[in-house]
């Protein structure tokens, strides 16, 4: 059971807008940076968005991060074939650990 | 360009131990907070451990406390994970990350290596 949590899966079509939810508590995402790293099928993770809503260099700006309180999302808009892919959250806890979500797999239908 | 090169994984037995390195180039490797992150197969992404710049703070998770080890080597930019009693759970790849940090904890993980794959079974 992860720290902090994600749905299982999300879907769109080509040029929709998704969201991605991350949901933790006071003592991760309340009071942390929170990270968004993106994991193409076979491949390592890649960080997509830092510090709640910078961009790498690199990363395209259909990519945009968001952070409420305990509540974190990532936005992809104009989705592409190639934006299918697990999506992780990522904060530091108080507790002196880094947490991840669960993994959000997207699909492009 | 930055490029971070895992090695040491394989077959081990339960109870054995291994030692992981991560070679880091295209950077200047000290002072950077370096850390290890782990998948187990058809799993999610688990965080290890993280070890500063100049080794003011380290940490591990809870699941690997007293058997893991994170470690680094300035002069040879590389980084290690020794692990001890290993167990079936402790089967994944295991990736080495970068990281800019704070001053009592990393920030983002900003360059990954292509990870190596630990095997525990008998």
């Amino acid at each position: 059971q992860s720290v902090l949590t994600q749905a299982p899966s999300v879907s769109g079509t080509p040029g929709q807008r998704v969201t991605i939810s991350c949901s933790g508590s006071s003592s991760n995402i309340g009071s942390n940076y929170v990270h968004w790293y993106q994991q193409l099928p076979g491949t390592a993770p890649k960080l997509l968005i830092y510090r709640n809503n910078q961009r790498p260099s690199g990363v395209p700006d259909r990519f945009s991060g968001s952070k409420s309180g305990t509540s974190a999302s990532l936005a992809i808009s104009g989705l592409r074939s190639e934006d299918e892919a697990d999506y992780y959250c990522a904060s530091w806890d108080d507790s002196l650990s880094v947490v991840f979500g669960g993994g959000t797999k997207l699909t492009v239908l | 360009e930055v490029q971070l090169v895992e090695s040491g994984g394989g077959l081990v037995k339960p109870g054995g131990s291994l030692r992981l390195s991560c070679a880091a180039s295209g950077f200047t490797f000290s002072p950077y907070s370096m850390n290890w992150v782990r998948q187990a197969p058809g799993k999610g992404l688990e965080w290890v451990s993280s070890m500063s710049s100049g080794s003011s703070y380290i940490y591990h998770a809870d699941s690997v406390k007293g058997r893991f080890t994170i470690s680094r080597d300035n002069a040879k930019n590389s980084l290690y994970l020794q692990m001890n009693s290993l167990r079936a759970e402790d089967t994944a790849v295991y990736y080495c990350a970068r990281s800019i940090a704070a001053d009592t904890h990393p920030y983002e993980f900003d360059y990954w290596g292509q990870g190596t794959l630990v095997t525990v079974s008998s």
